[in-house]
């Protein structure tokens, strides 16, 4: 079936660093995919989407690529802040599903230290 | 705008007893999705309901079930409680009639089952 891994965390930069966070995935079609942020105490919230190759989705400085040829959707950020202290949570959503269902990676925690 | 929220926000019940939890998505939202977070497994969809009709299910025993209201306030019950069940649930929801949009996702319901 479809799945998601990300790299395993915790991941720890200084501020002004820049980030990689790496994601691929399985799936028999083609996903759309995501990735989602969980700041402390609170719930997910959608960071940036792409829904076909080669899209860049982007937001707050994060951008992520579609790329089919490597079944990857890594998610960069070229200067990071304490406040992008979070959970970051790479997700896909096969075509075939009628709605709400996102298979998700693991998770992967990020601490910024000033 | 009110955001999702789930009720109540910790609960911890004994192996054996059944537990309820409530949903309610941002005004407007046919579409109420249910995920179980643990360390182990992360995030699992457990399933997702639009107009009150299951349209899609995760690889979850029997005991867990959910229903949808007229208003789109969605409930999902565990019986039987395990040990193994302890997590935080949560739910989310969503404009999209078909396929899988953004989802918008509450702060979620930690049970504890002793």
């Amino acid at each position: 079936g479809d799945s998601v891994t990300q790299m395993e965390g915790p991941v720890t930069l200084s501020e002004e660093a820049f980030l990689t966070i790496n994601c691929t995935y399985t799936a028999t079609g083609y996903p759309s995919l995501f990735w989602y942020v969980q700041y402390p105490g609170e719930g997910l919230q959608l960071l940036l989407k792409a829904t076909k190759a080669d899209d860049k989705g982007s937001n707050k400085g994060f951008e992520a690529t579609y790329r089919k040829e490597t079944t990857s959707f890594h998610l960069e950020k070229g200067s990071v802040q304490v406040s992008d202290s979070a959970v970051y949570f790479c997700a896909l959503s096969d075509p075939g599903d009628q709605g709400g269902k996102l298979i998700f990676g693991q998770g992967t925690e990020l601490s910024v230290k000033p | 705008k009110a955001g999702v929220t789930q009720t109540p926000r910790y609960l911890i019940k004994t192996r054996g007893q059944q537990v309820t939890l409530s949903c309610s998505p941002i005004s407007g939202h046919r579409s109420v999705s249910w995920y179980q977070q643990t360390p182990g497994q992360g995030l699992q969809f457990l399933f997702e309901y639009f107009s009150e009709t299951q349209r899609n299910k995760g690889n979850f025993p029997g005991r867990f079930s959910g229903r949808q209201f007229s208003n789109s306030r969605s409930e999902m019950n565990v019986s039987t409680l395990e040990l193994g069940d302890s997590a935080l649930y949560l739910c989310a929801s969503s404009l999209a009639q078909e396929g899988t949009g953004e989802l918008f996702f509450g702060e979620g319901s930690r049970l504890t089952v002793l």
